[in-house]
């Protein structure tokens, strides 16, 4: 079993902070996407990468990939109330997929 | 809308009786996966099919099945459900072919087995 890691598991701040969510793994992967997931929802595709040392950018959403393409993180720069959820990171290899254990952000108004 | 429905969403039930979480898609994809969600364990992927007649085994596929008679549907069946089966459960498609490719999720089915 491929397993992702990420960390932290959760992670509450004040609107207007930081911060970074790391996802790691044992295995390479072909690509590594990122979700975000609500209460009640099903995940919602994020971003995708898909060459060692890619970084794209969404607004305030930085994701990096990384050189080994075993890792990856998120940062999020001026955090807000609506980045509240669940972030999920998946590593594809195949046509099989293994979602990272989840981090879930809390961002206090 | 394009869209992965699922039904029921919620759904209580009893040790061993025999449940079908069905699964649909408007969007005409060939590929279609079921997802167990449990707390500090994320998403764990139980079975997929890359088209109509063709399915495989994900990584904890043990107690539950599938079929894939139709492009857009893939129910997943619980012939003998266990508690340790409750849990809760996506369905979710994709376009064939590079795993980059975006995955569309259902929203949900809570399933509790007593």
């Amino acid at each position: 079993t491929q397993l992702l890691e990420q960390s932290p598991q959760f992670l509450s701040i004040q609107e207007g902070e930081n911060l970074t969510v790391y996802c790691n793994s044992s295995s390479v992967f072909s690509s590594l996407q990122w979700y975000r997931q609500e209460p009640g929802e099903g995940p919602v595709l994020l971003v995708t990468v898909v060459t060692g040392g890619e970084v794209k950018k969404l607004k305030r959403l930085t994701f990096q990939f990384g050189d080994a393409r075993k890792d990856s993180s998120l940062h999020i720069t001026a955090a807000q109330p609506g980045d509240t959820g669940l972030y999920l990171c998946a590593g594809g290899t195949g046509n099989q997929f293994y979602f990272g254990t989840g981090t879930s952000l809390t961002v206090i108004p | 809308e394009a869209q992965v429905t699922q039904n029921p969403r919620y759904l209580i039930t009893v040790t061993g009786k025999k449940l079908t979480v069905t699964c649909s898609q408007n969007m005409n994809h060939e590929y279609m996966s079921w997802y167990r969600q449990d707390p500090g364990l994320g998403l764990r992927q139980i079975y997929y099919s890359m088209n109509v007649e063709v399915t495989d085994k994900g990584d904890v596929p043990e107690g539950y099945k599938v079929s894939r008679k139709e492009k857009r549907n893939f129910p997943l069946i619980l012939e003998s459900p266990s508690p340790n089966q409750t849990s809760l459960y996506f369905c979710a498609s994709k376009r064939p072919g590079l795993a980059l490719n975006e995955q569309f999720f259902g929203p949900g089915t809570r399933l509790t087995v007593l």
